[in-house]
């Protein structure tokens, strides 16, 4: 039982336009959200996160968005660059352990 | 300086074996896991550490035992190893207001 979904293996997208990621979850119990960028040959590195208590956090280039009643984030990235290229998990907290979704794997052409 | 590092990064040996991978992280943070990517890619957990406690064990066969010496450091050692248990291993520490910090992994393949 998979709790935590990333329903697109992989996503292409043109240098400069918005890549949009998305994640759904099935436990509302998760109260933190997190995504991670995973290069080849190298451990997930923190991207960004967001509290349950909130519905959009920033940073940058990177935006994450939470719909809480739909079960449901997103990941915007805008620009979109070709090191972005790399794959990214979304992964949800419950207190004490974290949960990954698949992962999506973005590639981003000139 | 490496946050989280794992040692080795690259392990192969013969089924049966014991072996052992090593993480140590100097970020000061309480809590250190280990998760197994399998080979569809998916990140699962396999026990998390918090003080030197064990917190989480999911289900993991007994051959696999996690060793917390002090905080900085757990360690995963592997009895009787099975071609299944090939996969890459990640260790991971986190403080929470701070994100979780991943280690570069440890492919292990059993041949």
């Amino acid at each position: 039982d998979q709790q935590v979904k990333q329903n697109s293996p992989s996503l292409s997208v043109q240098e400069g336009r918005i890549s949009i990621l998305n994640c759904d979850y099935t436990n509302s119990m998760f109260d933190y959200f997190l995504w991670y960028k995973k290069y080849p040959a190298e451990g997930p590195t923190f991207l960004i996160s967001i509290s349950s208590i909130k519905d959009k956090n920033e940073d940058g280039r990177f935006t994450v968005f939470l719909n809480k009643s739909a079960k449901h984030l997103s990941l915007h990235i805008v620009p979109s660059q070709p090191g972005d290229s790399a794959v990214y998990f979304c992964a949800a907290s419950d207190t004490d352990k974290l949960i990954f979704g698949t992962g999506t794997r973005l590639q981003v052409f000139p | 300086d490496t946050a989280v590092s794992q040692t080795p990064k690259y392990l192969v040996t013969q089924m049966g074996n014991d072996k052992s991978i090593k993480c140590e992280q100097n970020l000061g943070h309480d809590t250190m896991y280990w998760y197994k990517q399998d080979s569809k890619k998916f990140l699962k957990i396999m026990f998390s550490y918090n003080n030197k406690e064990l917190i989480i064990n999911e289900t993991v066969p007994n051959r696999f035992s996690p060793k917390s010496p002090d905080k900085a450091h757990l360690n995963l050692h592997i009895n009787s190893l099975e071609l299944g248990d090939s996969a890459v291993y990640f260790c991971a520490s986190s403080a929470r207001d701070r994100g979780y910090t991943f280690g570069s992994g440890t492919r292990l393949t059993v041949v």
